[in-house]
């Protein structure tokens, strides 16, 4: 069936240091969203991006869609404890309207 | 306006027995989706309803079913529960999942099974 991947599976820093997941797809995207999943919580919408090389920034967090529309990567500088969850990517592929979702990258800050 | 809700929260059940889940979406949303979690795992997708038919399933066994209802809420059955049913169940709806929209998920029911 169509899939995304997601990697990496979990990435551990210590606080302030920068994160990165991304998304793969070997066939081209409608479009594709990000949710976050807290500990213990259920996963929350944080954006959008539908255009070709679209970047968007919510604060510390910088949003890409690769220019063929088969990729994209969330960006989290310098993160906080309040950073902690797990980041899913899902999207929409060309005729397609069922969401399809990567397997999540979860966020551990070191102690 | 009102979020997702789903009931029960929690269920403990025994194996064997069935159970049915409630997801009632946000006013006007018309596509409600059913995931299973387990511990550490990703969204596994189980089935999509919009407008009272099941528009996309996914590969689960027979055992999993639901509907949905003229006023877009939603059930997901499961019979002849076994052990590795255990997960959290989340429901997620949207104003019609052909369309680019955000998903909007309920807190999630804890299933059990004993």
């Amino acid at each position: 069936g169509q899939q995304v991947m997601q990697i990496p599976q979990y990435q551990h820093v210590q606080e302030g240091e920068d994160f990165t997941t991304y998304c793969n797809s070997s066939t081209t995207l409608s479009n594709i969203q990000w949710y976050k999943q807290r500990p213990g919580g259920h996963p929350v919408f944080l954006i959008q991006l539908v255009k070709s090389g679209e970047v968007k920034k919510q604060k510390r967090l910088t949003f890409q869609f690769g220019e063929a529309k088969k990729n994209s990567s969330l960006h989290i500088t310098a993160t906080q404890t309040t950073d902690v969850g797990t980041y899913f990517c899902a999207c929409h592929m060309d005729s397609n309207y069922q969401l399809i979702w990567g397997a999540g990258t979860k966020l551990i800050i070191k102690p | 306006k009102a979020g997702v809700t789903q009931t029960p929260r929690y269920l403990i059940k025994t194996r064997g027995q069935q159970v049915t889940l409630s997801c009632s979406p946000i006013s006007g949303h018309r596509s409600v989706s059913w995931y299973q979690q387990t511990p550490g795992q990703g969204l596994q997708f189980l089935f999509e309803y919009f407008s009272e038919t099941q528009r996309n399933k996914g590969n689960f066994p027979g055992r999993f079913s639901g509907r949905q209802f003229s006023n877009s809420r939603s059930e997901m059955n499961v019979s002849t529960l076994e052990l590795g049913d255990s997960a959290l169940y989340l429901c997620a709806s949207s104003f019609d999942s052909m369309e680019p929209t955000e998903a909007f998920f309920g807190q999630g029911t804890r299933l059990t099974v004993v």
